[in-house]
């Protein structure tokens, strides 16, 4: 079945730092790619997506490509902000099988520090 | 606009007992998922409606789990005979087609404590 593996947290980084979280995933069909975020207090909002091989999803800083090579799509920030403390999740949807669901990561809880 | 809404913020009860999760998605998205949350862990998908129906429902995790959605709006997810292990955070998740890259908006969850 379909899966998602992502770097344990937590990730503790000082203002200004750069930011890569890793995630890998394994389907059956040809996914679509999505980074979701989780902040204190608040439900789960979508930060970037991505639907075909060498798609680059984009939002608020953040960034990630779908390698299709590597089954792997590493969320990156140049320069993270207090503001990003949050917990990350890597997600897919396998369009290909006809399962609509979303699979998750277990996610992981990124702190940055002044 | 309203997003999704879910009833009640938590829920506590005791084992053995009845509940019922209320699910309320944004107005004219076709597709509605439930998802659970268990502490540290990422959600896992429990059944998706296209509709009235339900279209997906290989998560849930045994028959003590059952969900309508009768008018193609609002879902209830039902839990019979509560076990400790039940404890989570029930997500209820709205989309506009149900198509696999369609953003998937998610309500605040449901607290759900099985004493």
């Amino acid at each position: 079945g379909d899966s998602v593996t992502q770097m344990e947290g937590p990730v503790t980084l000082s203002e200004e730092a750069f930011l890569t979280i890793n995630c890998t995933y394994t389907a059956t069909g040809y996914p679509s790619l999505f980074w979701y975020v989780q902040y204190p207090g608040e439900g789960l909002q979508l930060l970037l997506k991505a639907t075909k091989a060498d798609d680059k999803g984009s939002n608020k800083g953040f960034e990630a490509t779908y390698r299709k090579e590597t089954t792997s799509f590493h969320l990156e920030k140049g320069s993270v902000q207090v503001s990003d403390s949050a917990v990350y999740f890597c997600a897919l949807s396998d369009r290909d099988t006809g399962r609509r669901a979303l699979t998750f990561g277990s996610g992981t809880r990124l702190q940055v520090q002044p | 606009g309203a997003g999704v809404s879910q009833t009640p913020s938590n829920k506590v009860t005791e084992k053995g007992k009845y509940v019922e999760l209320r699910c309320d998605p944004i107005s004219g998205h076709t597709a509605l998922y439930w998802y659970r949350q268990s502490l540290g862990q990422g959600p896992e998908f429990l059944i998706y409606f296209q509709g009235t129906g339900a279209a997906d429902d290989s998560g849930l995790p045994n028959d003590r789990f059952f969900a309508v959605r009768p008018e193609g709006s609002v879902s209830t997810l039902k839990i019979q005979r509560t076990e400790r292990g039940d404890s989570a955070v029930y997500l209820c998740a709205s989309s506009l087609l149900g198509a696999g890259d369609n953003e998937q908006f998610f309500g605040p969850g449901t607290r759900l404590t099985v004493l």
